[in-house]
Formats: structure tokens, C-alpha cells, sequence
């Protein structure tokens, strides 16, 4: 069974400070993929990035940037320099597999952020 | 290119009615998943369909099926509601499935029951 574990409910930052959301998971494949993405309060989920159980290098979008490390099951996001509009909860998610019949995504529970003016 | 849209995005009905829920996918996209949001049990997969045909379920009973049309677009149903159906309904697209392929989310309706 696959299980994504996000166990930070909620954090508070100042604006310009940066901010790491955790994510650990647990599956049995060896081919995987996990996911990050963003909820504003219109409820819409955003993608922000896939990865491959194959591709543990580190990646930087923007202010962005996520640490995935196989040895601990763990892919964690850093917002650098967070702003108000970074405000929102944030979903990790897990697939298994490859190709058709595999885009059922697992979620964590969410991390809710507040950046503070 | 217009993004997933669904409809209703609020519907509010009674215990024991039906409700159909529609989302219509990004223009080109063949696959289509749905998701509900609850607060106690967070974000999880009810189903996916591809070129009209269900592919994979999640582990909802009976009383939530779904289906979709020959133009890609999908309706959800849910008979029988019960207090614990309300909820954020979430409809993913792609343009042919799997995990390699990103999915769209659209909107969401939210639906209570009363």
C-alpha cells in the first residue's frame, strides 16, 4: 500500500523567510513518481513539480525547490524568500508505476502555509 | 486553452437524493479522474476514465459511479447521499493517463448534504 505522510498541519512564517514543507512516503514499487501541488483558497490544486523514482537530482524553479531523497523516502519543499501569495496548503502525492492504469494519486493531508505581512 | 471545468461548483442537497456532478476536460485530453476532498479523510481517488471506459476505482462503495462520454467529457453520480458525501468533488484531466503525464485539476464542486 502507498502512503504519503505530511506531518507539518500547519506552519506560520514572516514574509522573506524561507519556509521547508516535508513530505515522507512509503511504497512498495520500485517505480514511482511523486508530486507537489499547491491549493489556494478557490480550491483549485496547482501542479508544481513531478518527479521519477529514477531522477534524485535536485530541482530549483524560482524560489522554488524540492530535495528528493530516496534513501529516507523523503521529497521536501523549499519556498525561498516566501510571500503573501504563497499562502495556501500544499499537497505531496505519490503514484505507482508506469503508464496506463497508474494515475491514481495518493495525498498527503496537506500542509497549510501562512506568510505573515 | 481553456482549463477543467466543472459544474455545478455548489450544490447543496438532502440526505437520501441522488446528485450528478459533470467536469469537462481540458480540450484534447482523453483521460479524466475524480477526486473527493473531505476534511476528516483528506484528498482521495474515486475513479479514472479513458476513451469511455473506467480504468481504475478507488475504494468508495457502489452508491458513486461515473462515466464518461465520446467528446472525453465526465459526469459523476452519487445515489443515496449521506451526510458524510458532502465534500469538494475534484476532477483531474490528461491527455492520455498515467503518471508520466501531468494532470489538470479543475475547480471542484462542493457539495453539501443536509
Amino acid at each position: 500500500a502507498q502512503k504519503v505522510t505530511q506531518a507539518q498541519t500547519e506552519i506560520s512564517v514572516v514574509e522573506k523567510e524561507d519556509v521547508t514543507l516535508d513530505c515522507v512516503y512509503e511504497t512498495r514499487d520500485t517505480t514511482y513518481y511523486l508530486f507537489w501541488y499547491k491549493q489556494p483558497p478557490s480550491g483549485e490544486l496547482v501542479f508544481l513539480i513531478r518527479r521519477n523514482s529514477f531522477d534524485e537530482q535536485n530541482e530549483i524553479s524560482g524560489r522554488y525547490s524540492w530535495n528528493f531523497q530516496k534513501s529516507t523516502s523523503s521529497f521536501n519543499f523549499t519556498i525561498t524568500a516566501s510571500q503573501v501569495v504563497d499562502s495556501a496548503v500544499y499537497f505531496c502525492a505519490l503514484s505507482g508505476g508506469w503508464g496506463f492504469g497508474n494515475e491514481k494519486l495518493t495525498f498527503g493531508t496537506g500542509t497549510r502555509l501562512t506568510i505573515i505581512p | 486553452k481553456a482549463g477543467v471545468t466543472q459544474t455545478p461548483r455548489y450544490l447543496i442537497k438532502t440526505r437520501g437524493q441522488q446528485v450528478t456532478l459533470s467536469c469537462s476536460p481540458i480540450s484534447g485530453h482523453r483521460s479524466v479522474s475524480w477526486y473527493q476532498q473531505t476534511p476528516g479523510q483528506g484528498l482521495q481517488f474515486l475513479f479514472e476514465y479513458f476513451s469511455e471506459t473506467q480504468r481504475n476505482k478507488g475504494n468508495f462503495p457502489g452508491r458513486f459511479s461515473g462515466r464518461q462520454f465520446s467528446n472525453s467529457r465526465s459526469e459523476m453520480n452519487v445515489s443515496t447521499l449521506e451526510l458524510g458525501d458532502s465534500a469538494l468533488y475534484l476532477c483531474a484531466s490528461s491527455f492520455v493517463g498515467g503518471p508520466e503525464n501531468e494532470q489538470f485539476f479543475g475547480p471542484g464542486t462542493r457539495l453539501t448534504v443536509l
